[in-house]
C-alpha cells in the first residue's frame, strides 16, 4: 500500500526555525511535494525534489533521501502567518500523474 | 491572471439531492483532479483526467461521477448526497509530472 507520515501538530515561536519530517512507503517514486494549507482555503505549492539533497527558496527549504524514503520542510525565521498545515505529497510512480498527500502537519507559531 | 476557479466557493445541498460542482482553468493543463478533503484528513484523490482520458480511483463511491466536456472545464456530479459527503471539495490542474495548481475549493453541506 501507499503511507506518508507526519507529525499531527507541532508548535513554533515567531523568528525561529522548525523542521516538519514527512516519511513515506510507496509503490514507487516519482517527487515529492511540500504544500501549505491555511484553513478553510486550497493548498498552495511551496517545494518540488525529486533527487536527492537540498533545495532552497527564499525562508524555505526542502530536504529528499529516496534512499531512506525520508524528507523534510525546514521553516526559518517564523512569521505568524506561516501557522498553517504543510501537506507532503508523493507521486508515486512514473506512469500516473497523481499525487498521494499526507494527513498535514498542523504548525502553529507563538510570538 | 490564469488560475483554477471553483463555483461556488460554499453549497449547501439536501440529503440525497443531486448537486453539481464545477472548475474551470485558464492554464491550459492537460491534467484536472478532483480531491475531497475532510477536517484534518489529507486530500484524497477521487478522479484525474488526463486530456479526455477518465481515471477513477479504485475506492471512490459509485455516487460521486465526473465530466470534462472541454480542455477548460471539469465537474464533479454527486448524485444522492449523504451526510458523510459534506466535506470541502479540492478542483487541481497540471501538465504532466509537474506541480498541481489548486482552486480555492468548494465547501460542501449536506442538510
Amino acid at each position: 500500500g501507499q503511507n506518508i507520515d507526519q507529525p499531527t501538530e507541532m508548535t513554533a515561536t515567531e523568528g525561529a526555525i522548525v523542521q516538519i519530517n514527512c516519511t513515506y512507503q510507496t509503490s514507487g517514486f516519482n517527487g515529492l511535494f511540500w504544500y501549505q494549507q491555511h484553513a478553510g482555503e486550497a493548498p498552495t505549492f511551496l517545494s518540488y525534489n525529486v533527487l536527492d539533497g537540498l533545495e532552497e527558496k527564499g525562508r524555505f527549504s526542502s530536504f529528499l533521501s529516496r534512499s531512506k524514503g525520508y524528507s523534510y520542510l525546514l521553516l526559518k525565521e517564523l512569521q505568524m502567518k506561516d501557522s498553517a498545515s504543510y501537506l507532503c505529497a508523493v507521486r508515486a510512480s512514473y506512469n500516473t500523474d497523481k499525487l498521494i498527500f499526507g494527513t498535514g502537519t498542523r504548525l502553529q507559531v507563538f510570538p | 491572471d490564469a488560475m483554477v476557479i471553483q463555483n461556488p466557493r460554499y453549497q449547501v445541498t439536501q440529503f440525497g439531492k443531486p448537486v453539481t460542482l464545477s472548475c474551470s482553468q485558464t492554464l491550459n493543463h492537460n491534467v484536472m483532479y478532483w480531491y475531497q478533503q475532510k477536517s484534518s484528513q489529507a486530500p484524497k484523490l477521487l478522479f484525474h483526467y488526463y486530456d479526455k482520458d477518465f481515471n477513477n480511483e479504485a475506492d471512490t463511491p459509485d455516487n460521486f461521477q465526473s465530466r470534462r466536456p472541454n480542455t477548460s472545464f471539469c465537474f464533479l456530479d454527486i448524485r444522492s448526497p449523504g451526510l458523510g459527503d459534506a466535506a470541502m471539495y479540492l478542483c487541481a490542474t497540471s501538465h504532466v509530472d509537474e506541480k498541481l495548481f489548486f482552486g480555492s475549493g468548494t465547501q460542501l453541506s449536506v442538510l
